[in-house]
């Protein structure tokens, strides 16, 4: 295990659900990432937490809504989703997360199906 | 733009062979480069990272070489293993905000 947990690993909701993804750090750090991983399309960053503040938020669509109660979690809201949200929703954290981005550890993701 | 590319989307070798993965990025900066391995249905696991200033960076039977002129990052894994089989990912970063990963390799070490 990696350090970082993260529930549920699997989901399946309808486009006028809400849900939320929770992420757990267990490593002490201070930066948290939420990245989406669609298939054949490169990890795609979403949100950067650093020390619970959000330091980046890469234009993602405001049915995406991120929480950061503390440095050791970080939820991801989900309202009124497309089918094209469906993906691997992956959680990281580092050490920091400002500028020379420290080795990210992640998460085993969950899977996101928007029927 | 900035782009990351790696050579191929999948690379078939045998086992026992040196695997050779490429990343080549174009308007871009890096300060440091970072490789990772993912396994399906899993997080990506971070290997190596090298900085500009650093041409080759080994660990065991991982050697990740970074030329700036070429813009260019080769990863290269000797005496492959089946097990060693993935996807690989390079990232990027710079001394700003941005950090991205390419598209990454699919590894297989056939037996």
């Amino acid at each position: 295990e990696t350090g970082v947990t993260q529930t549920p690993r699997h989901l399946v909701m309808g486009m006028t659900n809400k849900k939320s993804l929770k992420c757990e750090q267990h490593l002490g750090h201070n930066a948290m990432y939420w990245y989406k991983q669609s298939a054949k399309k490169p990890l795609e960053l979403m949100f950067v937490y650093n020390f619970k503040e959000q330091t980046e938020n890469n234009s993602v669509p405001s049915r995406f809504s991120p929480e950061c109660p503390n440095s050791s979690h970080l939820f991801l809201h989900l309202h009124t989703l497309q089918p094209e949200d469906s993906a691997l929703y992956l959680c990281a954290s580092s050490q920091e997360g400002g500028a020379s981005r420290d080795t990210q550890y992640f998460g085993p993701g969950t899977r996101l199906t928007v029927l | 733009s900035q782009k990351i590319e790696q050579n191929s989307e999948a690379l078939n070798i045998q086992e026992g062979k040196t695997a050779t993965l490429t990343c080549n990025y174009t308007n871009y900066s890096p300060a440091y480069l970072q490789w990772y391995r993912q396994d399906p249905g899993r997080g990506p696991v971070f290997l190596l990272l090298i900085r500009e200033n650093e041409k080759e960076k080994r660990k065991e039977r991982l050697k990740v070489t970074f030329d700036t002129t070429l813009k260019q990052s080769l990863f290269h894994i000797t005496a492959s293993q089946p097990a060693d089989s993935a996807t690989y990912l390079c990232a990027l970063g710079d001394y700003g905000q941005n950090f991205v990963f390419g598209p990454g390799t699919r590894l297989s070490v056939l037996p």
